[in-house]
């Protein structure tokens, strides 16, 4: 059974740094392309990034691009997510996901497995 | 950039069918994914490439995608159904782009 736990939210000021985990466990990690998706507090979702399977390639939304890096470590089968200078606007359930099988980068993609979502809220 | 444009709220009634559009420039062109999302859970993939049912999604629930709108069909609804439900798609400007979500009610 494929399972995704995020870790590692919590309460930081704005301009502060946090970074997140999400463990995975159920498939072959370092075989799949890995994404964040973020959710504000009663708002829609909104993909954050992704990162190929050796961590060659990444792709950002604009919002978070120079703030956010993803990252990944196949051998302990996580991916990460250092997010610097955060603001307000940057609070929401942070979600890891799966992208399908033979995904090739920048192309068409979807989430059948999320994780359940850690909260990082950014506040003073 | 591309935008996905989906209704507020839909109503049905207990066992009819409910129809939720998602609307989009030539979306017809490009896959359409869905999603049902209850209160304080992650999102479920209901429907992948337009039509696609993924393992464990009853029949009751199917896609259609053509010119300017993409529709995610609920037969027989369920109050188990009431959820928020979003459309995504691919677009190389984005990447990725969801819909804003619509709010399922089942009366």
């Amino acid at each position: 059974e494929v399972q995704l736990v995020e870790s590692g939210g919590g309460l930081v000021q704005p301009g502060g740094s946090l970074r997140l985990s999400c463990a995975a466990s159920g498939f072959t990690f370092s075989s799949y392309w890995m994404s964040w998706v973020r959710q504000a507090p009663g708002k829609g979702l909104e993909w954050v990034a992704n990162i190929k399977q050796d961590g060659s390639e990444k792709y950002y939304v604009d919002s978070v691009k120079g703030r956010f890096t993803i990252s990944r470590d196949n051998a302990k089968n996580s991916l990460y997510l250092q997010m610097n200078s955060l603001r307000a606007e940057d609070t929401a359930v942070y979600y890891c996901a799966r992208d399908p099988p033979n995904y090739g980068g920048n192309s068409d993609t979807w989430f059948q497995h999320w994780g359940q979502g850690t909260l990082v809220t950014v506040s003073s | 950039s591309y935008e996905l444009t989906q209704p507020l709220s839909v109503s049905v009634a207990l066992g009819q069918t409910a129809r939720i559009t998602c609307g989009g420039n030539n979306i017809g062109s490009k896959n359409v994914h869905w999603y049902q999302q209850k209160p304080g859970q992650a999102p479920v993939l209901v429907i992948y490439r337009d039509s696609n049912r993924p393992s464990g999604i009853p029949e009751r629930f199917s896609g259609s995608n053509s010119g300017n709108t993409a529709t995610l069909t609920i037969s027989r609804a369920q109050a188990g159904d009431e959820a928020d439900y979003y459309c995504q798609v691919w677009d190389s400007s984005t990447p990725v782009v969801f819909g804003g979500g619509t709010k399922l009610t089942v009366l």
